[in-house]
């Protein structure tokens, strides 16, 4: 059971929006913590995606972005292409453990 | 530009013992909490331990407290973990990860199987 919640799975047809939720709590996201993003591929590192909720490393194409609101932090994928088949994770500090938390992942498919 | 890099794992009989290194660069090592992230085969992401700068605090996750020993030399900008009483379940790729100015850089990893 991981601290920070996420939908298993989204989908979503090539060129469409799809959405990623990520929620936590009054300890981490919802302690004013950052949220950042990653998109995994098998067999590979996760990729930074999006830092302090809102931010895109150089590379990163603008359809990916990055909100949050209290408890809770999104990222959106929009003209969703066949490469963005991918796991992405949510991350976020946490006071209690006094340490890093993640969501379980989520996987994204391109219809 | 900020880079980690990762050494040490391989294979490893349950009860043993092994020692990751991460070699950082492309910045002030010294400033900065460093940590230990892990991916067992299949399954998410999992903190296993922090260090402070300096290396006033340390914290552990439940699943290793005790068994994991988080430690840095600043003088050669390294980060380190022990890991004794290795059990199964603690098969993963092992992460190096620092945040600098809010944004996180992670290693690509080193493979961690602890298999008789």
């Amino acid at each position: 059971q991981s601290v920070l919640t996420q939908p298993p799975s989204v989908s979503g047809a090539p060129g469409q929006r799809v959405t990623i939720s990520c929620t936590g709590g009054s300890s981490n996201i919802g302690a004013d913590y950052d949220a950042h993003w990653y998109q995994q591929f098998p067999g590979t590192a996760p990729k930074l995606l999006i830092y302090a909720n809102t931010n895109r490393p150089s590379g990163v194409p603008d359809r990916f972005s990055g909100s949050k609101s209290g408890t809770s932090a999104s990222l959106a994928i929009t003209g969703l292409q066949a490469e963005d088949e991918a796991d992405y994770y949510c991350q976020s500090y946490d006071s209690s453990l006094s340490g890093w938390v993640f969501g379980g992942g989520t996987k994204v498919t391109v219809l | 530009e900020v880079e980690l890099v990762e050494s040490g794992g391989g294979l490893v009989k349950p009860g043993g013992s092994l020692r990751l290194s991460c070699a950082a660069s492309g910045f002030t090592f010294s400033a900065y909490t460093m940590d230990w992230v892990r991916q067992a085969p299949g399954k998410g992401l999992e903190w296993v331990s922090s260090i402070s700068h300096s290396s006033s605090y340390k914290y552990y996750a439940d699943s290793v407290k005790g068994r994991f020993t988080i430690s840095r030399d600043d003088a050669k900008n390294s980060l380190y973990l022990q890991m004794n009483s290795l059990r199964a379940e603690d098969t993963a790729v092992y992460y190096c990860t620092g945040s600098v100015a809010a944004r996180p850089n992670w290693g690509k990893g080193t493979t961690v199987t602890v298999s008789s």
